[in-house]
């Protein structure tokens, strides 16, 4: 069974401090690793997907990697901003096609 | 509407009664996802509908869990004899093809409370 873990499961910066989110895997066999973005209330925002042949995929400020072969992938998110204060979610799809979410990190980002 | 529509937003239920939550993908999605989400929780998976495919329930907790996708399209998560332990966040999400090649699109969730 897949088993998602992300570290840490809350962070707390200054404004302006660039952010590194981590995700690990057990198992390796995955088709693609998607990170999400949840707002208090609401439902999850796609951020970034990565598939399995890719290494990281980069959307503005926000880049993730992917190591496959290790089971890791890292989110990093530039120049923080308030607006980037939210649960950030990983989740891996493996080759039965479930999605295996993370817990979670819960972003705060001081002005 | 261009994202996945979940109703209802809210839903107060005594216990022992059935509640009916729905979903509706964005439009051509073959791929639909019911979650939960508990307090505090990850997202827990319950059930996957791939087009014509029988779907995969093997996430549902128990018998008094159902769902249903009519015409590919709209879908509905039943729960029978609802438990307090029910309570929680129900999440619904489509995607276009299978999620191996393409994002999740979720719905804003319905929340459920057992009393």
């Amino acid at each position: 069974k897949q088993e998602v873990t992300q570290i840490p499961a809350a962070l707390s910066v200054p404004e302006g401090e660039n952010l590194v989110l981590n995700c690990s895997f057990t198992d390796s066999a995955i088709y693609n690793l998607q990170w999400f973005r949840q707002d208090p209330g609401k439902g999850l925002t796609s951020l970034l997907l990565i598939q399995s042949s890719q290494r990281e995929q980069t959307s503005g400020r926000l880049n993730a990697s992917l190591d496959k072969s290790s089971g890791r992938s890292t989110l990093y998110i530039a120049a923080s901003q308030p607006g980037d204060s939210a649960t950030y979610l990983c989740a891996v799809v493996s080759n039965d096609y479930k999605l295996s979410f993370g817990a979670g990190t819960t972003v705060t980002v001081r002005a | 509407g261009a994202g996945v529509s979940q109703s209802p937003s809210n839903k107060v239920t005594e216990k022992g009664k059935d509640v009916e939550l729905r979903c509706d993908p964005i439009s051509g999605h073959t791929a639909l996802y019911w979650y939960r989400q508990s307090l505090g929780q990850g997202l827990e998976f319950l059930i996957y509908f791939q087009g014509n495919s029988a779907p995969d329930k093997s996430g549902l907790p128990s018998d008094r869990f159902s769902a249903e996708r009519t015409g590919g399209s709209v879908s509905t998560l039943t729960i029978q004899r609802t438990q307090q332990e029910d309570s929680a966040v129900y999440l619904c999400a489509s995607s276009g093809v299978r999620a191996y090649n393409s994002p999740l699109h979720f719905g804003n969730g319905t929340r459920l409370t057992v009393t």
